[in-house]
């Protein structure tokens, strides 16, 4: 078992640029979780997947924030357009069902100059 | 809404001393999950561990054990014979019985020093 597996791992982008992170969630999980952690805020949900359809986005800051999962072993989190204050670590996580501990990435670090 | 809430930004223990960190909780349901996880520098999630909320006698892991108190929402995370590898950040968090959504508290930073 491989674990959940996040790319990339650092991401440094320039202001107003797309940023597009990944992640692929342990076979045969159902449920797949994009968490936020900031200084400031500690870990914050975004939004989360259950059976590929999203269940909860309210976490999802504003319309510059997308997520998909288009099947059951791939996830996208985009930012478009980025800003600095989007940096933060943003993790996967996935699930095989309630109520389950998570199992978590490794994180993307981004940074928005 | 559910809220965690761990009121100790930082900790310090001597190493093969205990330590103790603090977490309570807010809820109107009456069953419910409870985690601590851990996070290093390498700042991995790793899953400590776990505590049903309908289960009265307290989890051990090892060195780790919980206190846990539903009556007064308190969730406490003891490490027994503190090791130099136990330094990282400490999260409390909380998950409702239908969904494994997990609501974070903001961390504990604990040290050991040798």
């Amino acid at each position: 078992d491989a674990g959940v597996i996040q790319s990339p791992r650092h991401e440094v982008t320039e202001m107003g640029q797309e940023v597009t992170l990944r992640c692929k969630p342990i076979s045969g999980h159902n449920s797949l979780f994009w968490y936020r952690q900031t200084m400031m805020r500690g870990l914050e949900l975004l939004i989360y997947f259950n059976n590929n359809v999203p269940i909860d986005d309210s976490g999802m800051p504003e319309d510059r924030f997308s997520a998909k999962m288009p099947n059951a072993s791939f996830s996208t989190l985009k930012i478009q357009p980025s800003e600095p204050r989007d940096s933060a670590v943003y993790f996967c996580a996935s699930s095989p069902g309630d109520p389950t501990p998570l199992h978590f990435g490794n994180g993307t670090r981004l940074t928005v100059t | 809404a559910q809220t965690v809430t761990q009121s100790q930004p930082e900790m310090s223990v001597q190493e093969a001393e205990t330590v103790t960190l603090s977490c309570t909780y807010d809820t109107s349901e009456s069953d419910y999950y409870l985690f601590w996880y851990k996070q290093p520098p390498s700042r991995q999630m790793i899953l400590v561990i776990r505590q049903e909320a309908y289960k009265q006698q307290n989890a051990t892991e090892n060195r780790f054990s919980v206190n846990f108190q539903k009556a007064a929402k308190s969730f406490s995370l003891k490490i027994s014979d503190s090791q130099l590898g136990d330094a990282a950040m400490y999260f409390c968090a909380y998950s409702n019985e239908n969904t494994d959504k997990l609501i974070f508290g903001t961390g504990t930073r604990l040290q050991v020093f040798p």
